[in-house]
C-alpha cells in the first residue's frame, strides 16, 4: 500500500459546482497534513494546512479523519482558476520528510 | 524577495555526463530538499538537509550526491547521468521540523533530459 494515495482523476467539473477530493495515508503516526496546488509545468504551492479540527479558507475547506486515516479537500463555487493538480502531503512530527501523493487533477469547465 | 532560486531551468545531457543543479534560498530556512517529479509517480525525495553541514538520503538517492554549501545553498550533482534520471527536479526549503508546520517553499523547477 502506498504511504499516501489519491484518486488521480481527472475530475471535470462545471464552473460554480462543488467538488471534493479525498486522500488516504497509511502511517497512523502521521501528524502533519497539507494540501498543495500545482499548476501545469509549475512548482507546487501550499494551498492550506489541515488541522485536527478542520479548517476553512474562503471557498476551500479541509478536514482530517484520523480514525479512517484520510484528509479531504472541498472546493465550493469552483472557478476556472481552480483548474490545477491538488497534491496531498503527509508528514511525521519531528521528521523532515514529507510524503506526497501523486495528485488529483481538476479541470473546471466553463 | 526571490524565495527559492534554482538553476538551470532546462538542461539536456548525454548519458554519462555530469552536472550540478544549484539551489539557493533567501528565507533563512534551516531545511532544504531536492525532489524529482515523474508522471504518475508524484514528488519523490532524493536528499534533504536539516541544517547546514548535514545531509540525509531520501526515497531515491541512488545516482545523486548533494552538498549543503552554507545555510542558503544546497546543490544536487549527477556524476554519471542516465536516461532514468530524465525528470523535473524541484528544490525546496522550510523552516524545519520543529517550526510548527513544516511548510515547503519550492523553486520553479529544473527540467533535465538525459539522452
Amino acid at each position: 500500500r502506498k504511504e499516501v494515495e489519491q484518486d488521480p482523476g481527472p475530475f471535470n467539473v462545471p464552473e460554480g459546482a462543488t467538488v471534493a477530493f479525498n486522500c488516504t495515508y497509511s502511517n497512523s503516526a502521521s501528524q502533519s497534513f497539507f494540501w498543495y496546488r500545482q499548476d501545469c509545468r509549475k512548482e507546487p504551492k501550499l494551498l492550506m494546512s489541515v488541522y485536527s479540527s478542520g479548517n476553512e479558507d474562503g471557498r476551500f475547506t479541509a478536514q482530517l479523519n484520523r480514525a479512517s486515516q484520510y484528509i479531504s479537500l472541498l472546493i465550493r463555487d469552483s472557478k476556472l482558476s481552480d483548474s490545477a493538480t491538488y497534491l496531498c502531503v503527509v508528514g511525521l512530527f519531528g521528521n523532515e520528510k514529507l510524503t506526497f501523493g501523486t495528485g488529483t487533477r481538476l479541470t473546471i469547465i466553463p | 524577495n526571490a524565495g527559492v532560486t534554482q538553476t538551470p531551468k532546462f538542461q539536456v545531457l548525454k548519458t554519462g555526463q555530469s552536472m550540478t543543479l544549484q539551489c539557493a534560498q533567501d528565507m533563512n530556512h534551516n531545511s532544504m530538499y531536492w525532489y524529482r517529479q515523474d508522471p504518475g509517480m508524484g514528488l519523490r525525495l532524493i536528499y534533504y538537509s536539516a541544517s547546514e553541514g548535514t545531509t540525509d538520503k531520501g526515497e531515491v538517492p541512488n545516482g545523486y550526491n548533494v552538498s549543503r554549501l552554507n545555510k542558503r545553498e544546497f546543490s544536487l550533482r549527477l556524476e554519471s547521468a542516465a536516461p532514468s534520471q530524465t525528470s523535473v527536479y524541484f528544490c525546496a526549503s522550510s523552516a524545519g521540523r520543529f517550526s510548527g508546520a513544516n511548510v515547503l517553499t519550492f523553486g520553479a523547477g529544473s527540467r533535465l533530459t538525459v539522452l
